[in-house]
């Protein structure tokens, strides 16, 4: 089963606009993670966020973390032709180990 | 090595036959995970390991799903008397550590079962 979920499933935008991508979770975690997957190759990953941290920020993408809502957002400003791709959140829990994974948003940017 | 491998990169068996697939991680990370992962999903937790040990196999699917890494560094993914239902993209990752950080995945081995 898998912990994340990501909302919209699927989201189709132009260059040059934002894309923001959210995830849900069910329970209490250590660290919430975001990851990319362009067409059925290997994910990469994007970016971290600990449980006491409020809000990242890593080039174009900014991330949030709302623990009491246990929720996360993805805003990717100004996205490019070349953000099209999958995008997976990740969980782990407080027990460590496992890293739990969404269903993904699969993003799309018309040029 | 540079990127965590894995191999065989495609495997077409016929049901019942048993398949192992092969992971190199990163040669400095503790920490390996397999994951499976459906077209149009995310990746599923099967098992991890930290170094030899193998802390967590609670989500391996049946007992014809087995791993190894007996020597701390490469591991395999054994499945035997294969199902259709196998068919998948299996993923390897290494992290440095268990307990932190990103993961890093190879490029997955995809299994087809006939």
């Amino acid at each position: 089963s898998q912990q994340g979920e990501e909302d919209p499933q699927a989201l189709s935008i132009q260059e040059g606009e934002n894309a923001t991508m959210n995830c849900s979770y069910k329970t209490s975690i250590n660290n919430l993670q975001w990851y990319r997957q362009n067409s059925g190759r290997g994910l990469v990953h994007l970016i971290l966020i600990r449980s006491n941290e409020r809000e990242k920020h890593s080039g174009r993408l900014r991330v949030t973390l709302d623990t009491s809502k246990k929720s996360s957002s993805l805003l990717i400003t100004a996205s490019r032709a070349a953000d099209t791709a999958s995008y997976f959140c990740a969980t782990r829990g407080s027990t460590l180990g496992r890293l739990y994974f969404g269903r993904g948003t699969q993003l799309t940017v018309w040029p | 090595g540079a990127g965590v491998s894995q191999s065989p990169r495609y495997k077409v068996t016929k049901r019942g036959q048993d398949v192992t697939l092969r992971c190199d991680p990163i040669s400095s990370h503790a920490t390996l995970y397999w994951y499976q992962q459906a077209l149009g999903q995310g990746p599923e937790f099967l098992t991890y390991f930290n170094y030899e040990a193998q802390p967590d196999k609670s989500g391996l699917p049946s007992d014809r799903f087995s791993a190894e890494r007996p020597e701390g560094s490469i591991s395999t993914l054994t499945i035997q008397r294969t199902e259709q239902r196998d068919s998948a993209m299996y993923r390897c990752a290494s992290s440095l550590l268990s307990n932190t950080g990103e993961l890093f995945f190879g490029e997955g081995s995809r299994l087809t079962v006939l």
